[in-house]
C-alpha cells in the first residue's frame, strides 16, 4: 500500500538557517504531493503541493520539487523563523477518494 | 467563507461507551473524510463522505462509522470505545472545482477514552 516516510526528528535550528526535510513515498500511480503544517495549537494547514512529476509547490519561502525518478519530495527554506516553529506532515494523494496518507510528522523547532 | 468547524474541542469517555464528533465543511464543499491522529503520530484515513454515501474507508474496525447530512456536515461515530482510541479526530472537507486531494481541515476533538 502506499506510504510515506519522513526524516526522524526533532530538529532545531537557528533562525536565518537553511532548512531541509526529507520525505520519501511509496505508491502505485501517479499521487499528488502535499506539505501540510500543524503550528501549536492549531490545525492542519496545506503548505503547498505538486499534482506531477517535476512540479515544485512553493508558499511563504518554502518549496518542494516533486522527484519520481527518488520518489522524494523534501520541504526546504533557505531562511527559518521563529515563526516556522511547528510541526511539519508530508502526505500523498491517491486513489478514486482522494484520501490522504502522511507521514509521521516532524517537529521543527527555530531558536533566535 | 466559514472554514472546517468541529465539536465538541474536547472529550472524556469510559472504555465500553460510544462518542458522536460533529463537523461542519468548509462553505461550498460536499465531501468529507475523517482521521485519526494518535500523539506523535501522523493522520490516519478513516473513512470519507460524498453526497450522503461513504466513499472509501481506511483500515478502521466497524464499530468507526459515520453519516453525512444533506447540508454536507458530517457525524464520526465510535462505540464499544477502547483505550486505544484516545486520539485528534481530524476533519477535512474538500469540493468541486479544487484541486485533486486539496482538503481542508478542522481544529479537531481530542477524545481521552479511560
Amino acid at each position: 500500500g502506499d506510504s510515506v516516510t519522513q526524516m526522524e526528528g526533532p530538529v532545531t535550528l537557528s533562525e536565518e538557517a537553511f532548512l531541509t526535510i526529507n520525505c520519501t513515498y511509496t505508491a502505485t500511480g501517479y499521487p499528488s504531493l502535499f506539505w501540510y503544517v500543524q503550528y501549536p495549537g492549531e490545525g492542519l494547514q496545506l503548505l503547498l503541493k505538486a499534482t506531477k512529476a517535476d512540479d515544485k509547490g512553493s508558499n511563504k519561502g518554502f518549496e518542494a520539487t516533486y522527484r519520481k525518478e527518488t520518489t522524494s519530495f523534501h520541504l526546504e527554506k533557505g531562511s527559518v523563523q521563529v515563526s516556522d516553529s511547528a510541526v511539519y506532515f508530508c502526505a500523498l494523494g491517491s486513489g478514486a477518494n482522494s484520501k490522504l496518507t502522511f507521514g509521521k510528522g516532524i517537529t521543527l523547532s527555530v531558536r533566535p | 467563507e466559514t472554514g472546517v468547524t468541529q465539536s465538541p474541542t474536547h472529550l472524556i469517555k469510559t472504555r465500553g461507551q460510544q462518542v458522536t464528533l460533529r463537523c461542519s465543511s468548509q462553505s461550498g464543499h460536499n465531501t468529507v473524510s475523517w482521521y485519526q491522529q494518535a500523539l506523535g503520530q501522523g493522520p490516519q484515513f478513516i473513512f470519507q463522505y460524498y453526497r450522503e454515501e461513504e466513499n472509501g474507508r481506511g483500515n478502521f474496525p466497524p464499530r468507526f462509522s459515520g453519516l453525512q447530512f444533506p447540508n454536507y456536515s458530517s457525524e464520526l461515530n465510535v462505540n464499544a470505545l477502547e483505550l486505544d482510541d484516545s486520539a485528534l479526530y481530524l476533519c477535512a472537507s474538500s469540493g468541486p472545482g479544487q484541486g485533486a486531494y486539496e482538503q481542508y481541515f478542522g481544529p479537531g476533538t481530542r477524545l481521552t477514552v479511560t
